[in-house]
């Protein structure tokens, strides 16, 4: 986890409301993620950022958006949280810098949405 | 859709036994990555084996690919109390992401 935070690390929220979640790297590395991870389905990636202010889908990224302004913060936006997004959220990171692709994974948020 | 799906979905060994799990994927993939994840926290990644690669080792791991099969194999020998965890394979595709399966569970009793 060192090098990776991602806050808050516990949530609950109500159906309906918004709700941002932040991933935040001091290892300055190009690449960022957010998966979620639900039982029975490992993890699943949400999207994925390849620099400032580029970003992309990844397999399950109905429902979500993501902002990155700088290169240490990734942000994941429920824009209206549903019961199914109840999960725990996962960002990773990785730079081809440093080897092919092994990614280094944050602490997790845990969401419950009510 | 999962790329890579482990088997089993649970093991229970004693400590000292071996522990093997494996991983079958779908599509041709540049390389495979065995991550572990302690209960509440973050994956670690264990190990890498590059697709033309057919065996590596790392400590007390060991992985083989076959790539004519899809499939992976991680083997922990001499298994620990602390090597308690699951266990997930990731397939590297595209070079810059990488699809998850659903994970081992090992429960490596003392």
């Amino acid at each position: 986890d060192a090098g990776i935070t991602q806050s808050p690390r516990h949530k609950v929220t109500e159906t309906g409301t918004p709700v941002t979640l932040r991933c935040h790297q001091t290892e300055n590395h190009r690449y960022m993620y957010w998966y979620r991870q639900d039982p029975g389905h490992g993890l699943r990636l949400i999207h994925y950022s390849y620099g400032v202010k580029d970003t992309d889908k990844g397999e399950v990224s109905d429902g979500y958006s993501v902002s990155r302004s700088k290169t240490e913060d990734f942000l994941l936006t429920l824009e209206s949280a549903t019961s199914s997004q109840t999960s725990v959220y996962f960002c990773a990171i990785s730079d081809p810098k440093q080897g092919p692709w092994e990614q280094y994974f944050g602490p997790g948020t845990r969401l419950t949405v009510t | 859709s999962q790329q890579g799906e482990e088997d089993p979905q649970a093991l229970s060994i004693q400590e000292g036994e071996n522990a093997t799990m494996n991983c079958s994927y779908k599509t041709s993939i540049n390389n495979l990555q065995w991550y572990r994840q302690n209960s509440g926290r973050g994956l670690v990644h264990l190990i890498l084996i590059r697709s033309n690669e057919r065996e590596k080792h790392s400590g007390r791991l060991r992985v083989t690919l076959d790539t004519s099969k899809k499939s992976s194999s991680l083997l922990i020998t001499a298994s620990r109390a602390a090597d308690t965890a699951s266990y997930f394979c990731a397939t590297d595709r595209a070079g810059n992401m990488l699809t998850f399966g659903g994970g081992t569970r090992l429960m490596v009793k003392p």
